[in-house]
């Protein structure tokens, strides 16, 4: 099984704060994804990457930036935390690959930004 | 472009079954899935379909597809408390380069003992 593993479940940071969010997966996946989750709004995709050093910008982009130096690993960076971005935060991996390329999710990070 | 919508919430007794519906424009070839998320976890997939396919069917699992109006169902037979979750509906379009998935809303599917 694929397994997208968020480092933290839970996080709350202040006003003005950079913050990391880290996600790794285990089935040298080529593509990786940040969504954030809202109510009544679904997922929103942020950032993603289709391999080493390489990024796209998804749907809402402002105010985050990413870094993948490793295939396994994909970092979303909050570059100054403000209180809008208190939300639901998912990392998702697929096989580009595989036609249908599945996306697998990890548990997410709920961060409150104070 | 690409927009996927669904109904908010749909409440069911145990043993009925429900039917959790989506719409999307996107008109090129397109994978569609349903994706199940439980209280504070992450999204689990649960089944998906080609657009050249009518219907796929997963033991308690039925997805149909109507190509011509665009919409999509998930049928979740004798429906048990432990289906209680939220269901999204999501595509991917396989002509236009795009890797991401676009998601509907989620539908919070209530099941009531």
């Amino acid at each position: 099984d694929v397994k997208v593993t968020q480092s933290s479940r839970y996080l709350v940071k202040r006003t003005g704060e950079k913050v990391f969010l880290e996600c790794v997966q285990d089935m040298d996946h080529e593509n990786m994804f940040w969504y954030r989750q809202d109510p009544g709004l679904g997922l929103r995709l942020i950032y993603f990457s289709y391999d080493v050093k390489m990024k796209e910008k998804g749907d809402i982009p402002e105010g985050y930036s990413v870094s993948r130096e490793k295939k396994e690993r994909f970092s979303l960076i909050l570059e100054s935390a403000s209180t809008n971005q208190t939300s639901m935060y998912l990392c998702a991996s697929s096989d580009s690959g595989v036609s249908n390329q599945p996306q697998h999710f990890g548990d997410g990070t709920r961060l409150s930004i104070l | 472009g690409e927009d996927v919508e669904q109904s908010l919430f749909l409440s069911v007794r145990e043993g009925d079954s429900s039917v959790i519906n989506c719409t999307y424009t996107d008109s090129s070839s397109t994978y569609l899935y349903w994706y199940k998320q439980e209280p504070g976890a992450g999204l689990q997939l649960l089944t998906y379909i080609f657009s050249n396919m009518d219907m796929k069917q997963d033991q308690r699992l039925t997805v149909l597809l109507n190509k011509k109006d665009k919409h999509l169902s998930l049928r979740i037979a004798d429906t048990q408390t432990g289906d209680s979750a939220i269901y999204f509906c999501a595509e991917i379009p396989m002509d236009t380069g795009r890797r991401a998935l676009t998601f509907g809303s989620g539908t919070r599917l209530q099941v009531q003992p």
